[in-house]
């Protein structure tokens, strides 16, 4: 069974611009969720989707959004670019989400200059 | 509100030592808990998670891991650690709202000859 594929691995964006990233859960499973990773922040949560409806959010601003699709693969955008969205961006799917394991992508490094 | 705490930053042990990573966590009821590890640029790894029942767990790569409700702890270890486990582990907690993972900030096991 294929793992998480999260697409691209690796972008460099300028300030300003909005950018897309892309996931692919393993096939079965309907929870999508976020998480963007900083070496002073750690792991944060962004947010949550379950069968095309977002369950849960973290503390990030509007300019963090996402949507899900009806199989299941899940996109989330950035728009008006900041230095500080420089991160890893990690994307875990689930089965249903509470009370299962969620499986982890490779990650979109996103290098914002 | 939920937290998690990996009190070391930074562990170092020898190759075929023993190893214990520690993980503490705040939260209202019985959480379900992980144990992740991540290669440097890499994703997350499950290593191990706890639901509910036998409070000792184990999971993949030798490694093991105790729930203790009485001191509020989740602790890794593994009887005998390979220069191939040096990474970085995080432990997390599953929200009950959604889903959203609480993550640690993580420990960093370097192993040495």
């Amino acid at each position: 069974k294929a793992g998480v594929t999260q697409t691209p691995r690796y972008l460099i964006k300028t300030r300003g611009q909005q950018v897309t990233l892309s996931c692919s859960p393993i096939s079965g499973h309907r929870s999508v969720s976020w998480y963007q990773q900083t070496p002073g922040q750690g792991l944060q949560f962004l947010f949550e989707y379950f069968s095309e409806t977002q369950r849960n959010k973290g503390n990030f601003p509007g300019r963090f959004s996402g949507r899900q699709f009806s199989n299941s693969r899940s996109e989330m955008n950035v728009s008006t670019l900041e230095l500080g969205d420089s991160a890893l961006y990690l994307c875990a799917s689930s089965i249903q989400g509470e009370g299962t394991e969620a499986f982890f992508g490779q990650g979109t490094r996103l290098t914002v200059v | 509100a939920q937290s998690v705490t990996q009190p070391d930053i930074h562990i170092t042990v020898s190759e075929g030592a023993s190893l214990e990573l520690r993980c503490n966590y705040s939260y209202g009821a019985t959480p379900y808990l992980f144990w992740y590890v991540q290669s440097p640029g890499q994703g997350l790894q499950l290593l191990l998670k706890y639901f509910s029942g036998d409070t000792l767990v184990q999971g993949i790569k030798g490694f093991e891991a105790e729930f203790k409700r009485s001191q509020s702890s989740f602790n890794l270890r593994k009887p005998s650690v390979h220069w191939s486990d040096a990474a970085e582990y995080f432990c997390a907690v599953g929200a009950t709202s959604g889903y959203a993972l609480n993550f640690g900030k993580g420990t960093s096991l370097l192993v040495t000859p």
